[in-house]
């Protein structure tokens, strides 16, 4: 099993441009979410999943947007980046909203 | 979203000594308390999952136990190595949303 995979490991944008970071995992879980981590701050939920079709926001949703087409993918969508976005993000997936999250290898976003 | 406490933010620790920490949240509407390690370079890994009041749980090394009627988690940590060097995480489920502390950095020293 791959677990739960990340792509870009690495990404630069400009301020404005929109992009996708993909999220996958093969282990069949249900719930799936995706968090930013930056300096000094724990972890912050941006948009949760619980199954296929379902979404819902976290704590810091403003400027993403998420869909759950599969039950394998959870991409994260910025629509406008903006510098505040600049941090690292991680996709984590488990069985249910009370099981061990395992999580991705993160993607570190910088927006100049 | 809860919020979520952890002390102190980071400690040093000589090899062969043990050492604790602390997580707090709030005891109200309280799912579970999880538990992670994050390695430098890595992601979180999960150490545990605990939901009910007095629980206690180990792996290795490492122990942590559960109160929910006050709203705090210990994480013990016997006999430190220098593996042992990491940031423990700890987070609070409410219904569908875990909300985590800034962790606790914890540097054992050779």
């Amino acid at each position: 099993n791959a677990g739960v995979t990340q792509t870009p490991k690495f990404q630069v944008l400009k301020t404005g441009q929109s992009m996708t970071l993909q999220c996958a995992q093969d282990m069949n879980h249900e719930y799936m979410s995706w968090y930013r981590q930056d300096p000094g701050m724990g972890l912050r939920l941006i948009h949760y999943s619980v199954g296929a079709g379902i979404t819902d926001q976290g704590e810091v949703p403003n400027g993403y947007n998420v869909s759950r087409s599969t039950t394998e993918d959870f991409p994260l969508r910025l629509l406008s980046a903006a510098p505040s976005q600049t941090s690292v993000y991680f996709c984590a997936s488990s069985e249910g909203n009370r099981n061990e999250q395992y999580f991705g290898p993160g993607t570190r976003l910088t927006v100049t | 979203i809860l919020n979520v406490e952890q002390s102190p933010q980071s400690l040093h620790v000589q090899e062969g000594d043990s050492t604790n920490f602390t997580c707090s949240f709030p005891s109200s509407n309280f799912y579970a308390l999880h538990w992670y390690r994050w390695e430098t370079a890595k992601s979180p890994e999960a150490l545990f999952v605990m939901t009910l009041n007095g629980d206690e749980k180990k792996k290795g090394r490492i122990s942590a136990t559960l109160n929910t009627k006050e709203g705090y988690s210990y994480l013990y940590i016997k006999g430190s190595q220098p593996e042992d060097s990491a940031t423990y995480l700890c987070a609070s489920l409410d219904d569908y949303k875990l909300s985590f502390g800034a962790g606790t950095t914890v540097t054992v020293r050779a």
